[in-house]
């Protein structure tokens, strides 16, 4: 069974910068995997950040970049705010019989 | 702009059935594939199963595959999930969402969800 891996917690000051990253049980994480980054605050639904890798929905601020590092799929948030704390969850595409996976969420703490 | 609208949660007992719908609006729905996600209580998101936009092809989440039927009615911009054999895990919020654009898969435009309660 395909695992996808995320960092359970990160802690950023505002202002700073942080990468949580995406990593899958089956090797290197490639733009075949056509890697999501949604967003969920607390009582909220899921909100689309980042879709194919790099491509930011309309409402996606600009201080949010998706990219492939280091064969994992990665988020960096530059110049954090506090509105940007929250669970932060990675979708990647697998095709056959079960083609997506969530990776089990990175909670984000802006302090 | 995209709307989507789930109904159908309530309060179960293990083993029985349930029928979730999404009601859907502001983007070609017979031209997409669509998707259920859900979230159990406290954690995180599980993809359930997601629809092309004809019906011909289905695919389900391991967790829920001989148990869980999706299906569409692309004349009245409704998705649809019947949940047999329910089990207590099966406890979450359940969420559909449409693709970013026509031919991808991806959930990308989300409901507010219905939660079903198994127990």
């Amino acid at each position: 069974q395909t695992v996808v891996t995320q960092e359970p917690s990160l802690t950023v000051s505002p202002g700073g910068t942080v990468t949580l990253t995406c990593a899958s049980s089956t090797g290197a994480v490639t733009s075949g995997h056509f890697p999501n980054w949604f967003q969920q605050k607390p009582g909220q639904s899921p909100r689309t950040l980042i879709y194919s890798t790099s491509t930011k929905e309309s409402w996606t601020p600009a201080r949010f970049s998706g990219s492939l590092l280091g064969g994992k799929a990665a988020l960096t948030l530059s110049g954090v705010q506090p509105e940007d704390e929250g669970d932060y969850y990675c979708l990647l595409y697998y095709g056959g019989a079960h083609p997506w996976v969530f990776g089990g969420g990175t909670k984000l703490t802006v302090l | 702009e995209v709307y989507l609208m789930e109904s159908g949660g309530g309060l179960v007992q293990p083993g029985e059935s349930l029928r979730l719908s999404c009601a859907a609006s502001g983007f070609s729905f017979s031209r997409s594939a669509l998707t259920w996600v859900r979230q159990a209580p406290g954690k995180g998101l599980e993809w359930v199963s997601v629809i092309s936009d004809s019906g011909d092809e289905t695919y389900y989440a391991d967790s829920v595959e001989g148990r869980f039927i999706i299906s569409r009615d692309n004349s009245k911009n409704r998705l649809f999930l019947q949940m047999n054999s329910l089990r207590v895990e099966d406890t979450a919020v359940y969420y559909c969402a449409s693709p970013a654009f026509v031919g991808a898969w991806n959930p990308n435009y989300w409901g507010q969800g219905t939660l079903v309660t198994v127990s």
